[in-house]
């Protein structure tokens, strides 16, 4: 079955420890994201890659690293996370074919304290 | 950068009506034009999308306009239903898919 799985589903954690969320998809897809959604502001995107080894900021990048050294994987690493970080977090992914369809993964509610 | 606004943040319908759910952009080298529909605990879903160089598109109950002049686009859904109940987003983009730009969001009631 085609999909995108993040893990995990749900995450509390406290101030300044180091965390991460994997991100996979089967789908050979070339195109990445991360969103972060928040209430009354939409989705935001936080980092985006374009193939294996490229990756480039999105709008709110700050507090955020990725990485894209496979294909079908873009973890999202929050080094040192903070209470606005709170938020739910979506994983995308899309296919250079044309058809602009992004697949989104099921979601990583994220408490910090 | 580019700028979407969304409009209304809520709107509640009796079974049957129609809702339309508009959005305006800022960017008028705009040129790809998606709704996605969120329903509760879920992730969005693309339910149509429309390009610069088309008008209009429609899929069943769902269509959307695209005027470029005025750089607004609209959702329309008739005959509504409750599970059309859900958060709906716009979204603009020009260019790569990194210049992808959502809207706040409109959360569709449709009662029974």
């Amino acid at each position: 079955e085609a999909q995108v799985t993040q893990n995990p589903r749900y995450l509390i954690t406290v101030t300044g420890k180091k965390l991460t969320v994997t991100c996979s998809q089967n789908m050979n897809h070339e195109y990445m994201s991360w969103y972060r959604q928040d209430p009354g502001l939409g989705l935001r995107q936080i980092y985006y890659s374009m193939n294996v080894e490229v990756t480039d900021k999105g709008d709110v990048p700050e507090g955020y690293k990725v990485s894209r050294k496979e294909k079908r994987n873009f973890p999202l690493i929050l080094e040192s996370p903070s209470p606005n970080q709170t938020s739910l977090y979506f994983c995308a992914s899309t296919p250079w074919d044309g058809t602009d369809t992004q697949y989104f993964g099921p979601g990583t509610r994220l408490t910090v304290l | 950068g580019e700028n979407v606004e969304q409009h209304p943040s809520t709107l509640s319908v009796q079974e049957g009506d129609s809702a339309v759910i508009k959005c305006t952009y800022s960017d008028s080298a705009s040129n790809y034009f998606p709704w996605y529909k969120q329903e509760l605990g879920k992730r969005p879903q693309l339910i149509i999308d429309i390009r610069s160089n088309v008008g209009e598109k429609k899929d069943q109950r769902i269509a959307v306009t695209l005027n470029k002049t005025a750089k607004h686009f609209s959702l329309h859904i008739t005959e509504t239903q409750p599970e059309d109940s859900a958060v709906y987003f716009c979204a603009a983009r020009k260019g790569d898919l990194n210049d992808m730009r959502f809207g706040a969001g409109t959360r569709l009631t449709v009662k029974p």
